[in-house]
């Protein structure tokens, strides 16, 4: 089945970066893109970016443009989201999650578990 | 950016209630509009995707409909797995934004 297993949960410094991956199985992975969404503490979904998966070009929203990097390697199936210059805003989940689309529209599924992030002095 | 409006942002309901989530954009989304479902501690679940398309494996008491910008969620016999929160995402445009969320709570 198709499946997205994050990374562990990280406790970062405020100034530090984080990195979290994203390993996808059960389809092919450069065939669709990887987005990433951010939900904090007791808070709703907040988009990130993506990358197609294929050819590694990226968009990134631009509340978070110049501090995160959306990476992939297409050999580990695995998709990565670095955050750097974290504060402690940044504490949050952050969940990877598979495009899928049909008929023109796109749409988000499966998501991956969550990795919570925490930044803390 | 466009901005995801829903309501209410909570609601006390019951077993068997019917109950109509809205969610409205700024501007015309032309039905990229879909429906998570997200209970405590897990990550969201797609529950209706393009407006009115049902997820495969979603119960058929789970419905939504909707165009242009205004859509809604219906939940025909609320059924005590159904307790959650709810948001609305447009995938019309980057940012693609989602609605600040509907919790579901028991009467």
């Amino acid at each position: 089945q198709v499946q997205l297993v994050q990374s562990g949960a990280e406790v970062k410094k405020p100034g530090a970066s984080v990195k979290v991956s994203c390993k996808a199985s059960g389809y092919t992975f450069t065939t669709y893109a990887i987005h990433w969404v951010r939900q904090a503490p007791g808070q709703g979904l907040e988009w990130m970016g993506w990358i197609n998966t294929g050819s590694g070009d990226t968009t990134y929203s631009q509340k978070f443009q110049g501090r995160v990097t959306i990476t992939r390697d297409t050999s580990a199936s695995t998709a990565y989201m670095e955050l750097s210059s974290l504060r402690s805003e940044d504490t949050a989940v952050y969940y990877c999650a598979k495009e899928a689309y049909g008929s023109g529209r796109n749409w988000f599924d499966p998501w991956g578990q969550g990795t919570l992030v925490t930044v803390s002095s | 950016d466009i901005q995801m409006t829903q309501s209410p942002s909570s609601l006390s309901a019951s077993v068997g209630d019917r109950l109509t989530i809205t969610c409205r954009a700024s501007q015309f989304i032309n039905r990229y509009l879909n429906w998570y479902q997200q209970k405590p501690g897990k990550a969201p679940k797609l529950l209706i995707f393009a407006a009115s398309s049902l997820q495969s494996g979603v119960p058929s008491r789970f419905s939504g409909g909707g165009s242009e910008t205004d859509f809604t969620l219906t939940i025909s016999s609320l059924q005590p797995e159904d307790f959650a929160t709810y948001f609305c995402q447009q995938t019309y445009s980057t940012p693609f934004t989602f609605g600040g969320g509907t919790k579901v709570e028991i009467k």
